[in-house]
């Protein structure tokens, strides 16, 4: 079975400084993995996935996130935030290669970007 | 992109009544959706995965008699709560691949918020 842990529940920042939210995965095989932003009473929307090729991931609105398989890590990044990005950042990961596999995702971290 | 709707997006019912909750497909085939629920401040939990022509599979401790999920076309999925309680109030999203596709990409519809008093 799959696992996603973000360690934090929270993250205030100050905007302009950068942010990095931590995520780590535990599966028994490969894995997809996925950074997704919620904001308040909407759906998901997709920032940025790996699925395999180069470890450093370029999203949407300026984020990026690393690959290390060795630390079973994912973590997303961001070097200069905006108020706008205060929102809930969920990581998420599927296993199998069809792409059909339903996801499993972490606890979320909320992003609260403060003037 | 691919895009997912639902309907309703928000619906009050009272207990004991049952709701339906829409999810399609609207520019691709999904022979697949998935069911999530999202309580306040807490992550999404699958429920479900809806499959057309066939029997959905339900996740652990999901009630199948409760939550009632018929995926009749290859771009319409439908969850039924049946004799809602205030405890199925919650934010139910669906998500698709597109099944015509080679692709590892969920698309997530905007999600359908219940409210049962």
């Amino acid at each position: 079975a799959q696992s996603v842990t973000q360690l934090d529940s929270q993250v205030p920042v100050f905007e302009e400084a950068p942010v990095e939210l931590r995520c780590n995965y535990s599966s028994s095989v490969s894995v997809y993995l996925f950074w997704y932003v919620q904001y308040p009473n909407q759906g998901l929307q997709l920032l940025l996935k790996y699925l395999s090729g180069s470890t450093l991931v370029k999203g949407i609105n300026g984020f990026e996130a690393e690959f290390n398989k060795s630390q079973t890590s994912f973590h997303l990044r961001k070097p200069s935030v905006h108020i706008s990005d205060t929102a809930e950042y969920f990581c998420a990961v599927s296993e199998g290669i069809t792409g059909r596999r339903a996801l499993t995702f972490g606890s979320g971290t909320r992003l609260q970007v403060q003037p | 992109g691919a895009v997912v709707s639902q309907h309703p997006s928000w619906v009050i019912c009272k207990s004991g009544t049952s709701v339906k909750i829409e999810c399609r497909s609207l520019d691709f085939q999904a022979t697949t959706m998935f069911w999530y629920r999202q309580f306040p401040k807490q992550s999404l939990m699958l429920m479900a995965t809806s499959n057309e022509g066939s029997k959905a599979t339900y996740e652990q401790g999901v009630e199948k008699d409760k939550f009632l999920i018929n995926h009749a076309s290859l771009t319409l999925s439908t969850l039924t709560v049946t004799s809602a309680h205030p405890e199925d109030s919650s934010f139910y999203i669906c998500s698709a691949p597109n099944s015509g596709r080679v692709s590892y990409e969920q698309y997530f519809g905007p999600g359908t918020r219940l409210t049962v008093t």
